[in-house]
């Protein structure tokens, strides 16, 4: 079956530095989301990605989807405490009426 | 105005017993998702109802388990004779969309964690 892989699996920053995390898809995707969850909390929605190539910004948050629509990635510029979570890929499968999540990225802000 | 809500949050079960977990969707939300999330891990598909027509049942571990969602709207998820491994928690997510290459946003509710003793 269709597997989704993030790595890292875990990150570890101070304050101010830089994170980003990989998603990698074993099928094409007709489109990629972002979802954070914030420790004890749900998995809350971030982006939703179409098209191939395309780049998406959120203030601090920049998400891409690879030209061959299996992979994506999530960069943060200048991290935050407030930006602690697990950020989750997830892409569509089984016709699009399910979404299979990857393994998530758990980030972790230090001052 | 709600987003989607789970009932009970948490719920603690013996061996053997049976339990039912409620949710209810996004006023109007077409789809209904179930997930199972392990400790560290990420959500894993269950079951998807489009209104009350379940269309996807391929995610649940066993017959054991058993959703509905009879009136289009409130979702339970059943678990018969519980076992440990059914120990986890319990996401519903509800999406205007009807799947397929129009896939929107998924609203995750705060989950029901169930711990089988």
């Amino acid at each position: 079956g269709q597997q989704v892989m993030q790595i890292p699996q875990y990150q570890h920053v101070q304050e101010g530095e830089d994170f980003t995390t990989y998603c990698n898809s074993s099928t094409t995707l007709s489109n990629i989301q972002w979802y954070k969850q914030r420790p004890g909390g749900h998995p809350v929605f971030l982006i939703q990605l179409v098209k191939s190539g395309e780049v998406k910004k959120q203030k601090r948050l920049t998400f891409q989807f690879g030209e061959a629509k299996k992979n994506s990635s999530l960069h943060i510029t200048a991290t935050q405490t407030t930006d602690v979570g697990t950020y989750f890929c997830a892409g569509p499968t089984g016709g699009g009426n399910k979404l299979t999540f990857g393994t998530g990225t758990q980030l972790k802000v230090e001052l | 105005g709600a987003g989607v809500s789970q009932s009970p949050r948490y719920k603690v079960a013996k061996r053997g017993q049976d339990v039912a977990l409620r949710c209810d969707p996004i006023s109007g939300h077409v789809s209904l998702f179930w997930y199972q999330q392990a400790l560290g891990q990420g959500p894993e598909f269950l079951t998807y109802f489009q209104n009350e027509a379940q269309l996807d049942k391929s995610g649940l571990p066993s017959d054991r388990f058993f959703a509905e969602r009879p009136e289009g709207s409130v979702s339970t998820l059943k678990i018969q004779r519980t076992q440990q491994e059914d120990s986890a928690v319990y996401l519903c997510a509800s999406s205007k969309s009807r799947g397929g290459d129009s896939y929107n946003e998924q609203f995750f509710g705060p989950g029901t964690r169930l711990t089988v003793l």
